[in-house]
């Protein structure tokens, strides 16, 4: 079945210092989501792509969706301390029971640390 | 989100002890999702509903059970709890068709089967 491969699983920078994650999938993904998780907090959505070589910016979050559509980066510029939690990046996949739509397969996150 | 609001936030309970958690929303979505949390495993996806009289397994439905009493709840039971589904569950929403929207998650429900 479908995977969405996220590395790496953790990441531990010094503020002020880049951060990538990257997600993986091994089909073609029709989009790509990211969400956020604060320690002790739920996931929240950050952005979705849909286009083929999509990029999008959230201040100093780039958000880019491979030509293919089967792999996607998050990059963060200049990390604050702020920027702690974990990443996840989700795909759509079919329903698991055979259902015509689609649900989502998320990867299992990358967790930052950032260091004052 | 304060729109998705799952109780209890926290359970412990022992083995075999049947367990609802219950999970409400005021998003008017009609899709709802429960999704189990484990260290270094991410988000897995138990149960889902696209509306009141639709229900489909997940990754990992087995040992658990769900009712959607109405568009708003959603609810997930372990008939005989077991240590191995000590995890986090997290509820969500959607609005829209084919996985495409994005999901509103609840606060979460961190549950210790002993």
């Amino acid at each position: 079945g479908q995977q969405v491969m996220q590395i790496p699983q953790y990441q531990h920078v010094q503020e002020g210092e880049d951060f990538t994650t990257y997600c993986n999938s091994s089909t073609t993904l029709s989009n790509i989501q990211w969400y956020k998780q604060r320690p002790g907090g739920h996931p929240v959505f950050l952005i979705q792509l849909v286009k083929s070589g999509e990029v999008k910016k959230q201040k100093r979050l780039t958000f880019q969706f491979g030509e293919a559509k089967k792999n996607s980066s998050l990059h963060i510029t200049a990390t604050q301390t702020t920027d702690v939690g974990t990443y996840f990046c989700a795909g759509p996949r079919r329903g698991y029971s055979g259902a015509g739509s689609y649900q989502l397969t998320f990867g299992k996150g990358t967790k930052l640390s950032v260091i004052p | 989100d304060a729109d998705v609001t799952q109780t209890p936030r926290n359970r412990i309970t022992k083995t075999g002890k049947r367990i609802m958690l219950e999970c409400s929303q005021t998003k008017g979505h009609d899709r709802m999702y429960w999704y189990r949390q484990d260290p270094g495993l991410g988000l897995r996806l138990i149960y889902y509903s696209f509306d009141v009289k639709d229900i489909n397994k997940g990754e990992i439905s087995d040992g658990y059970s769900v009712s959607r009493q109405a568009q708003a709840k959603f609810s997930l039971s372990l008939e005989s709890a077991i240590p191995n589904q000590t995890a986090l569950y997290f509820c969500a929403t959607s609005d829209g068709a084919l996985g495409g929207q994005p999901q509103h998650f609840g606060d979460g429900t961190r549950l210790s089967i002993l």
